[in-house]
């Protein structure tokens, strides 16, 4: 079954640290796995994906995550937080059915000036 | 494209009453997902379709809620009676193809239904 389980709930880094959001998944299938951002009062919106090829994927605002097979991960990085980073961060993973996309409990993620 | 529509943005009933949601997809998708979130429960897939037929509806709470897609074009998500328990932010999203394609949703900005 899939399923994905995004550790820590709430992140607090200070602006112009290192941003380091956890994802592990479950897929009973070749995983694609996705992450989205959620702004306040708005709907997600996606920032990378990971389908095949290169585990090493860019996103958009400065964001990548690497695919880490043996470690069955997916943790989003950003070598320097902006203030404007701060929303909530939703891991993902494809379904069987491949239409399907299950989300991760999300994780908030507060920068500090 | 104007995005993912949705309407009402904000919906305010008692408990007891009917409520519908409405949900206009990017034209041209063929995936359309309905999401509720809660701070308890977070983001729960409630139904989706494909090509206009409900693939998967194990989501759905229970028989208060339901669900159509009569064209390509719009959704409703229906609950009758609503009650307080509902109350969240429920949102339409929607996605083309098969493969990577299929699950880079693009979400509505959600509807904020609150059951007194």
């Amino acid at each position: 079954a899939q399923s994905v389980t995004q550790l820590g709930s709430h992140v607090s880094v200070s602006e112009g640290a290192l941003v380091l959001l956890r994802c592990n998944y479950s897929s009973s299938v070749p995983p694609y796995l996705f992450w989205y951002v959620q702004y306040p009062n708005q709907g997600l919106q996606l920032l990378l994906k990971y389908t095949t090829g290169a585990t090493l994927v860019k996103g958009i605002n400065g964001f990548e995550a690497e695919f880490k097979k043996s470690e069955t991960s997916f943790h989003l990085t950003k070598p320097s937080a902006h203030m404007s980073d701060a929303a909530e961060y939703f891991c993902a993973v494809r379904g069987p059915p491949p239409g399907k996309l299950i989300f991760g409990q999300g994780t908030t993620l507060q920068v500090k000036p | 494209d104007a995005g993912v529509i949705q309407s009402p943005r904000h919906e305010v009933t008692e408990m007891g009453q009917e409520v519908t949601l409405r949900c206009k997809p990017i034209s041209g998708h063929d995936y359309l997902f309905w999401y509720r979130q809660t701070m308890m429960r977070g983001l729960e897939l409630l139904i989706y379709f494909n090509n206009n037929v409900p693939i998967d509806d194990s989501g759905m709470p229970e028989d208060r809620f339901s669900a159509k897609m009569p064209n390509a074009s719009f959704s409703t998500l229906k609950i009758q009676p609503s009650e307080p328990r509902d109350s969240a932010v429920y949102f339409c999203a929607s996605s083309f193809g098969q493969g990577g394609g299929a699950n880079v949703l693009t979400f509505g900005a959600g509807s904020r239904l609150t059951v007194l």
